[in-house]
């Protein structure tokens, strides 16, 4: 099984919908992200929350919400979906950087999105 | 001036040939740098990491960071179909989060 797990892998809505993209990991990090990423503009990061009690906003958080149910879980919702968030979508987690941790990302597979 | 630029254009190159893929960087606190290996429908991966200005060798992949000049860049040495995919430079500082570039696709032609 992969280390994070996101859900749905891929869909399909209309304008207006809510939308709930899920992420779960085992890799027993703290840190979990949501990143969007599209052709040309690279990885843009919507949300962050370094443990589960703490939420952040990244660089485009306009649209979307998230929720940090559990050290393992971490869910991006689209609470009025629309066309320009036609996406594709990364969660990932870290560890804390220090001296023997890289504090590298690790990536789920992606959920791509499409709002028409 | 975003604080990291990739610039995204793809790379078509023959097999066994060299790719070098750079990126420079504002932010002079960054002290680690990264590249990530990005397959087709897939997440991104960790490929390289080095903390310190020179070059890191592994295998066929080479990252070298100038910190005097704010610039890293990524070889790879005869280059395979099997590295084609979007490589995208990665840097960070303490345990802030990391800063992206936007990423290059590269091809590489049988």
């Amino acid at each position: 099984d992969a280390d994070v797990t996101q859900t749905p892998r891929n869909r399909i809505t209309k304008t207006g919908k809510r939308i709930m993209l899920e992420c779960s990991q085992t890799k027993g990090h703290d840190r979990m992200y949501w990143y969007r990423q599209d052709p040309g503009l690279g990885l843009r990061l919507i949300y962050y929350s370094f443990d589960v009690k703490d939420i952040n906003k990244g660089e485009i958080s306009d649209g979307y919400s998230v929720s940090r149910q559990a050290q393992a879980k971490f869910s991006l919702s689209l609470e009025s979906a629309i066309p320009n968030q036609t996406a594709l979508y990364f969660c990932a987690t870290s560890d804390l950087p220090s001296s023997s941790n890289t504090g590298e990302l690790f990536f789920g597979e992606g959920s791509r999105l499409t709002v028409l | 001036q975003k604080e990291v630029e990739q610039d995204p254009g793809p790379l078509s190159v023959p097999e066994g040939a060299i790719v070098s893929l750079n990126c420079t960087y504002s932010n002079s606190a960054f002290q680690y740098f990264m590249w990530y290996r990005q397959y087709s429908r897939k997440g991104p991966e960790l490929l390289m990491y080095t903390y310190s200005s020179g070059n890191k060798e592994d295998g066929r992949f080479t990252a070298q960071v100038d910190k005097s000049s704010k610039y890293i860049s990524l070889f790879i040495r005869d280059s395979q179909p099997s590295d084609s995919a979007t490589y995208l430079c990665a840097m960070g500082y303490g345990n802030n989060r990391l800063a992206f570039g936007k990423g290059n696709q590269v091809v590489v032609i049988p």
